[in-house]
């Protein structure tokens, strides 16, 4: 099955900016989208198909995708930016319908 | 503006089966626009999709748990719902559902949901 890695920490300082890393086999050939989860929240979508905000996230989160590897970034890092991130695909290759989360990375702000 | 709300048991006994209904407002269950998924989240851990359902009754599972996940819905009731057997204590986690396309948005408040004699 397909698998998406994640680092499990990422440090930022307020004011700086936050890259988290999705990797996956050839994931350039997927549209990416990334959810933020606050504890004891249930997780919101902050970018989709790569790099497109919904309505009301800040302009601050964007999204790449190339190669093996897409990018959340967070600009200008603030307090309330420290949350679990997921990346996740939907495979529907070879027959399959699939969703895949990501392992999750911790953003700290210090 | 769609809204989902997760409903059921929070205490499941080994061996026997876990059921939740997610009510859907807002919009129709039976919109082509989406498909209607669940995803768990056990304690302390990462995000697994478990299954999604079409407003027209095609089911798409996770394989890993295929074998013992059922999912329907009752359009009747902008309802759909979850029926996972044969629980163990693994299976304890936050229960979460969803609207979906390629992407998950919005989601449900969650249910927690323990495995426990």
């Amino acid at each position: 099955s397909y698998v998406l890695t994640q680092p499990p920490s990422v440090s930022v300082a307020p004011g700086q900016t936050a890259r988290i890393t999705c990797g996956g086999n050839n994931i350039g050939s997927k549209s990416v989208h990334w959810y933020q989860q606050k504890p004891g929240q249930a997780p919101v979508l902050v970018v989709y198909d790569d790099s497109d905000r919904p309505s009301g996230i800040p302009e601050r989160f964007s999204g790449s995708n190339s190669g093996n590897t897409a990018t959340l970034t967070i600009s200008r890092v603030e307090a309330g930016d420290e949350a679990d991130y997921y990346c996740q695909v939907w495979d529907s290759s070879s027959d399959l319908f699939l969703y895949v989360f990501g392992t999750g990375t911790k953003v700290t702000v210090l | 503006q769609l809204q989902l709300q997760e409903s059921g048991p929070g205490l499941v006994k080994p061996s026997e089966t876990l059921s939740l209904t997610c009510t859907v407002s807002g919009g129709s269950i039976s919109s082509s626009s989406y498909y209607w998924g669940w995803i768990r989240q056990p304690p302390g851990k990462g995000l697994e999709w478990i299954g999604s359902i079409y407003y027209s009754g095609s089911t798409y599972y996770n394989p890993s748990l295929k074998s013992r996940v059922t999912i329907s819905v009752d359009t009747s009731k902008n309802q759909f719902s979850l029926k996972l057997s044969s629980v163990t204590a693994a299976d304890t986690a936050v229960y979460y559902c969803a609207s979906s396309y390629n992407w998950f948005d919005p989601w449900g408040q969650g249910t927690l949901v323990t495995v426990s004699s």
